[in-house]
């Protein structure tokens, strides 16, 4: 879990704002995964990356955007049109093949000024 | 898709008994069950995992068991500590390769 990190740990949007939550591996692995965490509602999924170039939609993409420029980088922007963006956020990385094991960064947390 | 339920959402233990946290899974086709501990304002870490092929596996005070049949699987945590306390998250993994998690179990063991 070491190898992925993400920035920064805290992070206040005013109203009508876009923001941009960093995360990056070094494991060479070439899945990526955004979670939201709301207390009582475990792991949510935004958007996962299976390969550079490519994402998907998780179960609540809606008012957020992610790109896959870079194997070792997922940024996930809060845009405006996500009306409760207060939240945990957590990135995670897996291997496509062999192992399954996802490994999660520390966190960022996002709150609305 | 696939859906997982979690139970209990709270348990609280004496330290040193066994503490159970159970879930469902909905999908047959899931293969890899992990199980992670998230302690407070940290990240979830895998603590132990199973696939399909193995009924149960465990790694010392912690054991899962895994009955595809009724499609559920268990953490098992015996002579719970106080520092076991955390959130306890399962998860069911198919052939999409994207883990659904359950909602999270809150273990709290008292001194």
């Amino acid at each position: 879990d070491g190898g992925i990190t993400q920035s920064p740990k805290y992070l206040f949007r005013k109203e009508g704002q876009n923001v941009t939550l960093s995360c990056e591996q070094n494991l060479n692995h070439d899945a990526m995964y955004w979670y939201r965490q709301d207390p009582g509602q475990g792991l949510r999924l935004i958007y996962y990356s299976q390969i550079v170039n490519d994402f998907q939609k998780g179960d609540i993409a809606e008012g957020y955007s992610v790109s896959r420029e870079k194997k070792e980088s997922f940024p996930l922007t809060v845009t405006s049109a996500q009306k409760n963006p207060t939240a945990f956020y957590l990135c995670a990385s897996s291997s496509r093949d062999g192992e399954e094991t996802q490994y999660f960064g520390p966190g960022t947390r996002l709150l609305v000024l | 898709g696939e859906n997982v339920e979690q139970h209990p959402s709270t348990l609280s233990v004496q330290e040193g008994d066994s503490a159970v946290i159970k879930c469902t899974y909905s999908d047959s086709a899931s293969n890899y069950f992990p199980w992670y501990k998230q302690e407070l304002g940290k990240r979830p870490q895998l603590i132990i995992d199973i696939r399909s092929n193995v009924g149960e596996k465990k790694d010392q005070r912690i054991a899962v068991t895994l009955n595809k049949t009724a499609k559920h699987f268990s953490l098992h945590i015996t002579e719970t500590q106080p520092e076991d306390s955390a959130v306890y998250f399962c998860a069911a993994r198919g052939g999409s390769y994207i883990p659904t998690f359950g909602r999270g179990t809150s273990l709290i063991v008292h001194p």
